[in-house]
């Protein structure tokens, strides 16, 4: 159980162009997700916060106009990377909890590459 | 601020050869400590959640233990398989948001 999914697992894209992830809770209802990011050799960064239904909450630095959230649903939740530049290239992992516990469970990540 | 300290940064052992991971933590209250294993470009998989000091879990060859400053991530007899980065975090129980502050990890590596 608790199994966490994101799509796509890589990407490549041009200076400029949009990505968008998806992040999918497979077996469980998610009322809460979360998405981070990680740099080589470097523990993971929360970026912000989402509640189904709800605008999410952004950490302080990261742009929310850059970095659109979206957690339309119980068991999706979408990071849009806006206008993506090279410094945007990293690693991107979202994690989700259910209700009545306090666990997150990670999904397995999405390499993105700004040409 | 919530921080998390683990060391060492990177541990090498011997196939069979026990150790520990540390994590040091300052939290105003917590709500929980999580052990997260990572494997290289994965996301991390749980492990362990501890709630109070003084409480103990184990799985195969870890174990877990808490106290009001610290909590160690003992490793018995490890194995080739057992290779990977280690992420402790901590929970704050003030306010609504279940957000994780995570350590830095420890990279172990254990040769047959």
């Amino acid at each position: 159980g608790a199994v966490v999914s994101q799509h796509p697992s890589w990407v490549i894209c041009k200076s400029g162009t949009s990505v968008k992830i998806e992040c999918r809770s497979l077996d469980f209802q998610a009322t809460t997700m979360f998405w981070y990011r990680q740099f080589p050799k470097q523990s993971l960064m929360l970026m912000a916060t989402s509640n189904e239904g709800s605008k999410a909450t952004y950490e302080q630095g990261v742009e929310k106009d850059k970095f659109l959230i979206n957690h339309a649903s119980l068991t999706l939740s979408t990071l849009t990377v806006t206008s993506a530049h090279p410094e945007d290239s990293s690693f991107y992992i979202c994690s989700a909890q259910g209700t009545h516990t306090d666990t997150q469970y990670f999904g397995p990540g999405t390499r993105l590459t700004v040409l | 601020e919530d921080q998390v300290t683990q060391s060492p940064e990177a541990l090498r052992l011997q196939e069979g050869e026990s150790s520990s991971l540390n994590c040091s933590y300052t939290v105003s209250g917590l709500r929980g400590l999580f052990w997260y294993r990572q494997d290289p470009g994965k996301g991390p998989e749980f492990l362990f959640t501890l709630y109070s000091a003084g409480e103990e879990k184990e799985k195969e060859r870890l174990k877990a233990t808490l106290t009001k400053k610290e909590s160690f991530l003992h490793i018995t007899a490890p194995k080739p398989e057992d290779s990977a980065t280690y992420l402790c975090a901590v929970q704050n129980s003030g306010g609504s948001n279940y957000k994780l502050t995570f350590g830095k990890g420890t990279l172990l590596t254990v040769n047959p």
